[in-house]
């Protein structure tokens, strides 16, 4: 059974650094098929890619948030992290991760087929 | 603003069928690039309903159902259940200077009288 778990701060204060884990199983992170990929979605808002980590160390990250993001990941743990950098109240959302699938007919075909529950974070001095 | 346009809301009663758009352009589905639809109903992780335009995962039901046509994509939903009730996002990939990368819809509310 395929399964990711979020889980980070609850609460950070304006320009502090937003750390979060993505625990997986029923997969292996080794696997060259498969990578995971973070989201969020601010409350009332659309869901918004932040970026994604496959086995071989590819890694991409959203264009407007590329300067603040850094994904890694702990293949051996089987966790993928998220480092979201001088953190704001609009950064305040349900933060989830999600298993990428790879598409047969190429990388930006690529869709996500197991998700998390989502962890909220809140931003507030 | 989403890249890709979905209607805020639609409307149906148990037992109908709903259709819920995705409109984008040239540098995303009108690109050619592959268009996933997700399901999200409240208080539950988001869940894969269709994948590369029209296919649906394992356990997924046949009442569910992918189209894409041009810069546009559709999800059509039949036979409509109570359960169905939450939010549905298109999700493809955009090539434009200002993207480069996945792309959301804005969602759509799906509400069954």
């Amino acid at each position: 059974q395929v399964t990711l778990k979020e889980s980070g701060p609850v609460l950070l204060k304006p320009t502090e650094t937003l750390t979060l884990t993505c625990d997986v199983s029923g997969f292996s992170l080794y696997n060259t098929k498969m990578g995971v990929s973070w989201f969020r979605q601010p409350p009332g808002k659309a869901l918004e890619w932040l970026g994604h980590s496959f086995s071989n160390d590819d890694k991409s990250y959203k264009t407007s948030l590329k300067t603040r993001l850094t994904i890694s990941k702990d293949t051996a743990k089987s966790q993928v992290v998220l480092i979201m950098a001088n953190m704001d109240p609009v950064d305040t959302a349900t933060y989830y991760c999600a298993r990428v699938r790879k598409a047969v007919s190429g990388p930006r075909d690529d869709f996500f087929d197991m998700w998390g529950q989502g962890t909220s974070v809140a931003v507030s001095s | 603003q989403s890249i890709l346009t979905q209607p805020p809301s639609v409307t149906g009663a148990p037992g109908q069928t709903v259709t819920i758009s995705c409109t984008g352009s040239g540098s995303n589905i009108g690109a050619g690039y592959a268009v996933h639809w997700y399901q999200h109903l409240p208080g539950t992780a988001p869940k894969l309903l269709i994948y590369s335009d029209s296919n649906r995962p394992s356990g997924v039901p046949d009442r569910f159902s992918g189209s894409k046509s041009a810069t546009s994509a559709s999800l059509a939903i039949t036979g409509l259940q109570t359960e169905d009730e939450g939010d549905y996002y298109c999700q493809s990939y955009d090539n434009s200077l200002s993207a480069h990368h996945v792309v959301f819809g804005g969602g759509t509310r799906l509400t069954v009288l």
